[in-house]
């Protein structure tokens, strides 16, 4: 499995623009996590998902933010519009069972809004 | 929900030192405890976890210990080497629960 991947890597975007960020899980793990960095608050939980249905969305910022996943092998996060201030990296992970396992992470998506 | 404080929030430590990292937790019922090293510009990955039935657990010269009863949890690396040189981040979770909560993170500097 070549492990969780997460397109794009770099994302440049106008204010007010659709961003939409991708990730497909590794194979076989139930839950999906999806997380924004920035050097003011760490790693911050958005959403996540179990068997894709999600679980629990209250770290989503805004109702800019929306997230799918539609079946096992893939997830969106949405943002629309996008704001400077969402400018971040943002990770998506999967895990095989709870949160008591290995949670492996993408290579994340840089997200610039200018 | 679960509260975890990790510090400080950088280190500086010369070459061959050793480097403590330290979190706090605030949910009694949280019992597995990760650690993860994420170099620049690159994902995190896990590099040592301990669970709540276990007080001390090493790998090579990384080692971890857990006090239940204060709740808190560290991260030791013996003899640094340059390559330590990351942003740690120490994370929680229950049983029960299934997110991690992590912490704010350690950027780690090793000084040739």
């Amino acid at each position: 499995d070549a492990g969780v991947i997460q397109s794009p890597r770099h994302e440049v975007t106008e204010m007010g623009q659709e961003v939409t960020l991708r990730c497909k899980p590794i194979s076989g793990h139930d839950y999906l996590f999806w997380y924004r960095q920035t050097m003011m608050r760490g790693l911050e939980l958005l959403i996540y998902f179990n068997n894709n249905v999600p679980i629990d969305d209250s770290g989503m910022p805004e109702d800019r933010f929306s997230a799918k996943m539609p079946n096992a092998s893939f997830s969106t996060l949405k943002i629309q519009p996008s704001e400077p201030r969402d400018s971040a990296v943002y990770f998506c992970a999967s895990s095989l069972l709870r949160a008591t396992t290995e949670a492996f992470f993408g290579q994340g998506t840089r997200l610039t809004v200018v | 929900g679960e509260n975890v404080e990790q510090h400080p929030s950088t280190l500086s430590v010369q070459e061959g030192d050793s480097a403590v990292i330290k979190c706090t937790y605030s949910d009694s019922a949280s019992n597995y405890f990760p650690w993860y090293k994420q170099e620049l510009g690159k994902r995190p990955q896990l590099i040592i976890d301990i669970r709540s039935n276990v007080g001390e657990k090493k790998d090579q010269r990384i080692a971890v210990t857990l006090n239940k009863t204060a709740k808190h949890f560290s991260l030791h690396i013996t003899e640094t080497q340059p390559e330590d040189s990351a942003v740690y981040f120490c994370a929680a979770s229950t049983l029960t629960g299934n997110q991690f909560y992590f912490g704010t993170g350690t950027s780690l500097t090793v000084i040739p």
